[in-house]
């Protein structure tokens, strides 16, 4: 069954360093979206991305974050300057058609430590 | 703003017995609500589904029912097994708008 792939699985980096969240999306999948959960706490959107573009973000998704498509198979997000708060495990997730009645797909998430 | 709750952090049950998982919303016009379940290490897995149309939707051993007048959803496993042992995530939406997530139910099943 087609799978979700995020790279790294950790990553740890010192407060203030720019990270970069890779993620390859199912090849048939148009929207694509980032959540996060910090430890004990609820799963957290923080973006949606459809047609190059960003379609919908949360308050969380300040200007630190950014997302890419870079080319026509992988999916980033970008923190510019790491805070402590950011660590969490990311989870990257797409699907088909949206934030329509269809479930997303989720990756295996990245643990980002910021130290 | 915390949309959707799972007030139960934890919750262990005897192999084949009933395992039943809660989760309160809060915005009445969530219309679609999901339950996904997760490893270790690994990402949610969607596992069942309903819309606002139903009350329940039976998925093999999974059932989830929806009290729209209380804003109440459950899953209930049947008969539970230890391979359920894991995190339960409810989530629901209006459609159009992102999901909102609670902060999970980790069901441990004692063989």
């Amino acid at each position: 069954e087609p799978e979700v792939t995020q790279t790294p699985s950790h990553q740890v980096t010192q407060m203030g360093q720019e990270v970069i969240l890779r993620c390859v999306p199912i090849s048939n999948h148009l929207y694509f979206y980032w959540y996060r959960q910090i430890l004990g706490q609820k799963v957290e959107f923080l973006v949606s991305f459809y047609n190059n573009e960003i379609s919908e973000k949360s308050e969380i998704f300040d200007d630190q974050f950014s997302v890419e498509r870079p080319d026509g198979s992988n999916f980033t997000l970008k923190i510019r300057s790491t805070k402590l708060e950011d660590s969490a495990m990311y989870f990257c997730a797409s699907n088909q058609m949206g934030f329509t009645n269809e479930k997303l797909f989720f990756g295996s998430g990245t643990q980002l430590s910021v130290l | 703003d915390q949309q959707v709750k799972q007030n139960s952090p934890s919750l262990s049950v005897q192999e084949g017995r009933i395992s039943i998982l809660n989760c309160d919303y809060t915005n009445s016009m969530f219309d679609y609500f999901l339950w996904y379940k997760k490893y270790p290490a690994e990402g949610p897995t969607f596992l069942i589904s309903i819309s606002s149309i139903k009350d329940k939707n039976e998925d093999g051993r999974f059932t989830v029912f929806l009290n729209k007048s209380a804003k109440h959803l459950s899953l209930h496993i049947v008969p539970s097994q230890p391979g359920d042992s894991a995190v339960y995530f409810c989530a629901a939406s209006k459609t159009g708008n992102q999901f909102y997530f609670g902060t999970g139910t980790s069901l441990t099943v004692i063989p």
